[in-house]
């Protein structure tokens, strides 16, 4: 019963370093999401993907990419990090074609020296 | 685009007792709210969502209110206990594009119940 699974769980990244988050899921969606979360903020979508061979841009997608591999993972990079990449970031996934609750995963807390 | 406002930040209440959150939004096309908590190192988890078709829905201790003319919906909590306390976000969804709802979240409030 995994649902949204996230990997690593921490990492720390110097600056100019480049690192992929890895997101999977095994409830069969349609639909996944990256967010970040900041202390204080709420979670600010990054950027989604609709289904297996789409992706596009959330409210903060500056300084990231994404890839759909396939149905069920869908992965974040930063090419190149930069501190203000500090955060805690969450993947989710939806069913109902997008249109249903967001499940998602404990995150990845991630620091940027 | 849509601005969600969610008060108070932080609450602390007595076991027993009732909790409400509320939040506002912005953009009158959205028609989806979750609400979601949040436990220490967990992501977040939904509790209870509403859409703009009803103005009310429960689930045993758990409520939500939505008041679409003034744009503002609220969580209740009744009978508090112990393993309430979290940070509770709210969230709206503006748009469904490309199959997808996209949400806005507000910024969470920190909820304490003192047994």
């Amino acid at each position: 019963n995994a649902g949204v699974t996230q990997t690593p769980k921490f990492q720390v990244l110097k600056t100019g370093q480049s690192m992929t988050l890895q997101c999977a899921q095994d409830m069969n969606h349609n639909s996944m999401y990256w967010y970040r979360q900041d202390p204080g903020m709420g979670l600010r979508l990054i950027y989604y993907s609709a289904s297996e061979g789409t992706t596009d841009k959330g409210e903060v997608p500056n300084g990231y990419n994404v890839s759909r591999l396939n149905k069920r993972e869908f992965s974040l990079r930063l090419e190149s990090a930069a501190p203000s990449q500090t955060s805690v970031y969450f993947c989710a996934s939806s069913a109902l074609e997008g249109r249903g609750p967001q499940h998602f995963g404990d995150g990845t807390r991630l620091s940027i020296l | 685009g849509e601005n969600v406002e969610q008060h108070p930040s932080t609450l602390s209440v007595q076991e027993g007792d009732s909790a409400v959150i509320k939040c506002t939004y912005s953009d009158s096309a959205s028609n989806y709210f979750p609400w979601y908590k949040q436990e220490l190192g967990k992501g977040p988890q939904l509790i209870i969502d509403i859409r703009s078709n009803v103005g009310e829905k429960k689930d045993q201790r758990i409520a939500v209110t939505l008041n679409k003319t003034a744009k503002h919906f609220s969580l209740h909590i009744t009978e508090t206990q112990p393993e309430d306390s979290a940070v509770y976000f709210c969230a709206a969804s503006p748009t469904f594009e490309g199959g997808s709802e996209k949400l806005v979240f507000g910024k969470g409030t920190k909820l304490t119940v003192n047994p």
